[in-house]
């Protein structure tokens, strides 16, 4: 059972929008939530985190909201830019625990 | 460069044979974890490290797997008698844990084996 889910495996954006990504879990023990960003042939990259105390954490162009309720989070990069294009990994760990359980990405295509 | 470093970034072997990867984790780092990613997947948790100590395998780590980390600095994960399924970028990433806090892991570029 796939504990972590990202439903889009896809999204096309303009340059200067807001792109919108997605993430679902089912743990409802998983009290940390981490964005990564993957380039082809390379490892992911951290973008930003949440832990679930919080419902919103920001840096820069780059915000998480976490709707505890839900299960639900996002990702929201504002203003998007054609360098943001890659695939995004949503990811989770619970306390005490160090594992991450990933979802299975999404492909974001910024386009000029 | 104080980044997670992986070698070798590419390894084609032929069934049978064994593989050894490296890892070299932030030094100031205490954990390091390895994960599996295969084509359309997230990464797969293998193992993970504190210190020297392997603290905790996954069921997807058979027994031909094999990890250390002997000083607790860099880590080795061996692949003995390869199968073609074994063909996955196998990826790195370490961490920092102090008290009970959450962490952030840091990933190398990781080492895509290609089993023929």
């Amino acid at each position: 059972d796939q504990q972590v889910k990202q439903n889009s495996p896809s999204l096309s954006v303009q340059e200067g929008r807001i792109s919108i990504l997605n993430c679902d879990y089912t743990n409802s023990m998983f009290d940390y939530f981490l964005w990564y960003k993957k380039y082809p042939a390379e490892g992911p990259t951290f973008l930003i985190s949440i832990s679930s105390i919080k419902d919103k954490n920001e840096d820069g162009r780059f915000t998480v909201f976490l709707n505890k309720s839900a299960k639900h989070l996002s990702l929201h990069i504002v203003p998007s830019q054609p360098g943001d294009s890659a695939v995004y990994f949503c990811a989770a760990s619970e306390g005490g625990y160090s594992t991450l359980t990933f979802g299975k990405g999404t492909m974001l295509l910024v386009s000029p | 460069d104080t980044g997670v470093s992986q070698d070798p970034r590419h390894k084609i072997t032929k069934r049978g044979q064994n593989v050894t990867f490296r890892c070299d984790p932030i030094s100031e780092h205490n954990r390091l974890y390895w994960y599996r990613q295969t084509l359309g997947q997230g990464p797969e948790f293998l193992t993970y490290f504190q210190n020297e100590a392997q603290l905790e395998k996954s069921r997807l780590l058979s027994d031909r797997f094999s990890a250390e980390r002997p000083k607790g600095s860099f880590s080795t994960l061996e692949i003995q008698r390869t199968e073609q399924g074994d063909s996955a970028m196998y990826l790195c990433a370490s961490s920092e844990r102090i008290g009970t806090g959450s962490e952030t892991q840091y990933f190398g570029p990781g080492t895509r084996l290609l089993v023929l």
